[in-house]
């Protein structure tokens, strides 16, 4: 069974500092996937960035990275230079399962708050 | 463009009452989702389907129904059986192959539901 562990149900990070958000998980699947979503108050969930578990190198999207350590189980997300519409709910996920993509599991999300 | 669609955005529900939540996608997508959020709290899969006429249940299926009649559409019944339905319900999409991990979730807006 897979399962998506983030220990910070809240963070306060003052604006223009960078912020890493923790996501540990666990998986008997040889192969899957890892993302983070970000959902903004209005409700929608907001793809941020992608890692697959074969993936030599750590994934980058603009401000976002995610600093993958297979050996730890774990895939934070680093947001450089913090904003203050980064304020949101942050969401790990991985998909995997014996074909590859047959689940998706969340974690139970960080709320990020920037102040100003 | 394409997307998800739910429909409706918010809906109320007398108890006792059975109510259809609609999701619709125009991605070619062979993978669908639901998700139920309750506040502060992260995403929980109800059911999902890989391919039309076949649906799986989640970690919470009970009190829910779907069909996959059409590849686009995957519509959840929210049963008089559930006992606590008033959340926020996400559904989305995926492509799915063997090994395709690296694939992100596209989501629809959400319904936000309210037993009165």
């Amino acid at each position: 069974a897979q399962k998506i562990t983030q220990t910070q149900p809240g963070m306060f990070v003052q604006e223009k500092e960078a912020v890493t958000l923790d996501c540990t998980y666990d998986t008997s699947d040889p192969s899957y996937g890892l993302f983070w979503y970000k959902q903004p108050s209005s409700g929608e969930m907001i793809f941020l960035i992608y890692q697959g578990s074969y993936d030599q190198q750590n994934a980058t999207e603009g401000r976002y990275s995610l600093n993958f350590q297979k050996a730890r189980k774990s895939a934070n997300l680093v947001i450089s230079a913090s904003q203050l519409g980064d304020s949101a709910m942050y969401f790990c996920a991985m998909s995997g399962g014996p074909f590859g993509n047959e689940k998706l599991t969340f974690g139970t999300g960080t709320r990020l708050t920037i102040i100003p | 463009d394409g997307g998800i669609t739910q429909s409706p955005k918010y809906l109320f529900r007398k108890e006792g009452q059975n109510v259809t939540l609609s999701c619709e996608q125009n991605l070619n997508h062979d993978a669908m989702y639901w998700y139920r959020q309750d506040p502060g709290q992260g995403l929980r899969l109800i059911y999902y389907s890989q391919i039309v006429n076949d649906f799986q249940k989640g970690d919470i299926a009970e009190g829910y129904s779907v069909s996959r009649e059409k590849k686009e559409s995957f519509p959840l019944t929210v049963t008089s059986a559930q006992k606590n339905p008033t959340a926020f319900y996400l559904c989305a999409s995926t492509t799915r192959g063997l090994g395709r991990v690296n694939t992100e979730a596209f989501f629809g807006q959400g319904t936000r539901l309210t037993v009165v």
